[in-house]
């Protein structure tokens, strides 16, 4: 079983849906919480970023984590035709340069309009 | 939000030849760099671990002596790929961890794509 399970979809969707993207996991000492984008043929930027438990809305995006269920979810609202990308979950345990992000294989998202 | 320079963008080479990939940090210092290695549809694959002024940490199934790794100062690292073979035709990403930014965070070069005749 991997460390970080993600669909890599592709999901499609109409312009203005609602977008729910999701990663499970099974090592419970993960504690940061991280979704990344990539757009075709670019490295990744970070999206959103939690600790712990709860939930983080910026803009558009809200990020949830259920550690009790080892379950991230990130929704993108009013989805536009530019969220077209990969969406990529990262998790990580402890603190420290050197500790290793995990990373989900990534979800393919098209928003069409 | 911090800047990471990957360059060059796209390299195409011929087969035994060397190509190098920088990675520089132009904001900050850094460190621990990160390589990365990505096949296309797939996830990013940690190469290895760059720590400036000693040697590189590589993750299990990673040749060493084929994929060189220099950090020689605080804001750049290289990648070297020797005697490149046409399965070493990848997309190559590098990252860098601002050391005032969250645990866990990276921030990414725009990545490097190879590819080997």
């Amino acid at each position: 079983q991997k460390e970080v399970e993600q669909d890599p979809g592709p999901l499609s969707v109409p312009e203005g849906a609602i977008v729910s993207l999701n990663c499970t996991y099974s090592n419970s000492a993960f504690q940061y919480f991280m979704w990344y984008r990539q757009y075709s043929r670019k490295g990744p930027e970070l999206l959103m970023y939690t600790y712990s438990s709860g939930n983080k809305e910026d803009g558009r995006f809200t990020a949830q984590v259920d550690k009790s269920s080892k379950y991230i979810s990130l929704f993108i609202r009013d989805s536009q035709p530019s969220d077209s990308a990969t969406y990529l979950c990262a998790m990580s345990a402890g603190a420290g340069n050197n500790r290793k992000l995990i990373w989900g294989l990534g979800t393919s998202l098209a928003v069409n309009p | 939000g911090a800047v990471v320079s990957q360059h060059p963008s796209w390299v195409i080479c011929k087969s035994g030849t060397s190509v190098k990939i920088e990675c520089r940090s132009l904001d900050f210092q850094a460190t621990t760099m990160f390589w990365y290695r990505q096949f296309p549809k797939q996830s990013l694959m940690l190469m290895a671990t760059s720590n400036e002024g000693s040697k590189a940490t590589y993750e299990q199934g990673v040749e060493k002596d084929k994929f060189l790794i220099n950090h020689a100062s605080l804001t750049l690292s290289t990648l070297t790929v020797t005697s490149a073979h046409p399965e070493d035709s990848s997309f190559y990403i590098c990252s860098a961890k601002d050391p005032r930014a969250r645990t866990g965070e990276l921030f990414f070069g725009e990545g490097s794509r190879l590819t080997v005749l």
